[in-house]
Parts: structure tokens; sequence; C-alpha cells
């Protein structure tokens, strides 16, 4: 199993450009996040989705845009890339967590808006 | 909601010591606790996590403790060795909830 797959692993965008960030799980999991980390600081979340054809906005949904069209995929688009998005993206998923379970992280996406 | 505070944000102990890093949560209704490392460029990795109806759990060199009525729980790594240097950060869930809430982070170093 790969668990959690994200593309690409780096990008570099100009300051106006679109882009979508892939991210796969392979675990039949229900739940998937997007989370942003800058340099020092934890991880803030931007959406996530709790089943095919959901989202939800998180801490830091601002700028950003998300779909859950099937199961295993949750994309993450940058309609107008701003220097304030150059973070760490970082793609989790987890079972249900009525009861709590532990999220699995993708190797994240760096990304930099000149 | 949910709000974790985690102390302290760097640590440096000597090898073969031991390092504390606690957490303090908001929500009393929170009944699930993890605790992630991360190594320099690398994802966060659950390393040990303990729910609601138990005080402490232990995993070879680590442990975590969990005190509901102070609304703190504290992650114990023993006898130190240079692979522990690394961020960790803790996270509290709630029941019913469909996230995480996770806290600053802790960058431990372990000299030589």
């Amino acid at each position: 199993n790969a668990g959690v797959t994200q593309t690409p692993k780096f990008r570099v965008l100009k300051t106006g450009q679109s882009m979508t960030l892939l991210c796969a799980q392979d675990m039949n999991h229900e739940y998937m996040y997007w989370y942003r980390q800058d340099p020092g600081m934890g991880l803030r979340l931007i959406h996530y989705s709790v089943g095919e054809g959901t989202t939800a906005k998180g801490e830091v949904p601002d700028g950003y845009n998300v779909s859950r069209l099937k199961k295993q995929n949750f994309l993450l688009g940058l309609e107008s890339a701003a220097p304030s998005q150059t973070s760490v993206y970082f793609c989790a998923s987890s079972y249900s967590t009525a009861n709590g379970q532990p999220q699995h992280f993708g190797d994240g996406t760096r990304l930099s808006i000149l | 909601g949910e709000n974790v505070e985690q102390h302290p944000s760097t640590l440096s102990v000597q090898e073969g010591d031991s390092a504390v890093i606690k957490c303090t949560y908001s929500d009393s209704a929170s009944n699930y606790f993890p605790w992630y490392k991360q190594e320099l460029g690398k994802r966060p990795q659950l390393i040990i996590d303990i729910r609601s109806n138990v005080g402490e759990k232990k995993d070879q060199r680590i442990a975590v403790t969990l005190n509901k009525t102070a609304k703190h729980f504290s992650l114990h790594i023993t006898e130190t060795q240079p692979e522990d240097s690394a961020v960790y950060f803790c996270a509290a869930n709630k029941q019913g909830a469909q996230k995480l809430v996770f806290g600053q982070g802790t960058r431990l170093t372990i000299n030589p």
C-alpha cells in the first residue's frame, strides 16, 4: 500500500497563476484533510472532507478551494496564487474520527509563489 | 472550539537523559490525544496516542500520560538518542468532531 500520495512534490508559481494539488489515498479512508505548514509553525487546517462529494472549511480556507469527487482523491486548488501562500502543504486521511482515529500524512508539497 | 497549547517550544537534552513535552487542551469533551514526530523535511508520523479512558500508555522508550481533571497530557521519552531529534506535535480531538487540533510543536534536540 502506498498510503497517502501527494503530487507534485515541488512547485514554483508566479503570483496570479493557478494550480491544483492532488492527494490520493489507498486506505479506503472516509476523511481527508489539507493542512499548510509555514516555517517553524504548526499545522493549520485549510479544508477537509468527511466523505465523497463533501467539503468543509478549516481554520485558514481563504484563497483555496477543494473538491472530493472520488473517495480516494482530495484536490486542493489555488485560483490566483499569492506570495503568502508559499508553504508546505500536507494532505492527511483517516477513518471516522467519531471516537478518535490517527491521521496519516502524505510527504507534502513544497510550494513557492514568486 | 478546542485549543491546544504545547510547551516548551524548544527543548535540548543530553543523550541518555529524559525529555518531557506537555500539552494542555481546553475542551473537556476531548477524548483522543495523538503525538506526532516530524523529522526535518519529512511528514508528521504518529508515534503514540492515548484515549480518555486511559491514564497512561507506554511503547518502549516513549510514554504518554493524561490528566483529564487538569486537561493536560504529556509525552515522555526516556534514554534519549540522537535519532529522537525532531519536532513533536501533540493534538486533541473530541468525540463526534471531525478534526484534530494541533499544538504549535516542540523542537527537541538531543546533544551527544
